[in-house]
């Protein structure tokens, strides 16, 4: 069946870096839009950015251009976001997923991002 | 961007009871629209797209309707399995932004 498994949240000080990884699995990877889409504590959600099938294009929300970076390997059928200067209101829940150029299925379980000092 | 309003922001009910949510766009999403259901502690699931087209798997007691900037989801006949907050999300234009959420208590 059809998953995301995401993975590499952790506890970050401000101003810190992580990256995220997302696996794929049950569904032709590189065939799809991906995207990335956070909740903070309490909150509801946000989309963060999205990537083409074959990287050509992608886009991010206001709040984290220039800071996040989001890539995919199609061999490894992996999705990822490189998070840098990470600020406290970057803490949140990050869900990978599949695009279907508009909405969103299936999601990941997600990982929790928190950046405190 | 385009805003997405939710009504109400929670939403006390009885198993059986036919419930409705609205969600209003900012401006023209023409049928561009999706819900989803979460759950505490879970991922969100997509219920419906494309304004009223149902999810494989979704039973058939959710529905959605409308165009242009005001939506409906409708669930016939609660169950207990539904109680859980419930998002709708514009994909007309980007970003894609979703509404701040409804909470579906039980009465």
């Amino acid at each position: 069946q059809v998953q995301l498994v995401e993975s590499g949240g952790g506890l970050v000080k401000p101003g810190g870096s992580l990256r995220l990884s997302c696996a794929a699995s049950g569904f032709t990877f590189s065939d799809y839009y991906m995207s990335w889409i956070r909740q903070a504590p309490g909150k509801g959600l946000e989309w963060v950015s999205y990537i083409s099938s074959s990287s050509s294009y992608t886009n991010y929300a206001d709040s984290v251009k220039g800071r996040f970076t989001i890539s995919r390997d199609n061999a490894k059928n992996s999705l990822y976001l490189q998070m840098n200067s990470l600020r406290a209101e970057d803490t949140a829940v990050y869900y990978c997923a599949r695009d279907w150029v508009g909405w969103f299925d299936p999601w990941g379980q997600g990982t929790l991002v928190t950046v405190s000092s | 961007d385009i805003q997405m309003t939710q009504s109400p922001s929670t939403l006390s009910a009885s198993v059986g009871d036919r419930v409705t949510i609205t969600c209003r766009a900012s401006q023209s999403i023409s049928s561009w629209l999706a819900w989803y259901q979460q759950k505490p502690g879970k991922a969100p699931k997509l219920l419906i797209y494309k304004a009223s087209s149902l999810e494989s798997g979704v039973p058939s007691r959710f529905s959605g309707s409308g165009s242009g900037t005001e939506f409906t989801l409708t669930i016939s006949s609660l169950q207990p399995d539904d109680f859980a907050t419930y998002y709708c999300q514009q994909y007309n234009s980007n970003p894609g932004t979703f509404g701040q959420g409804t909470k579906l208590e039980i009465k």
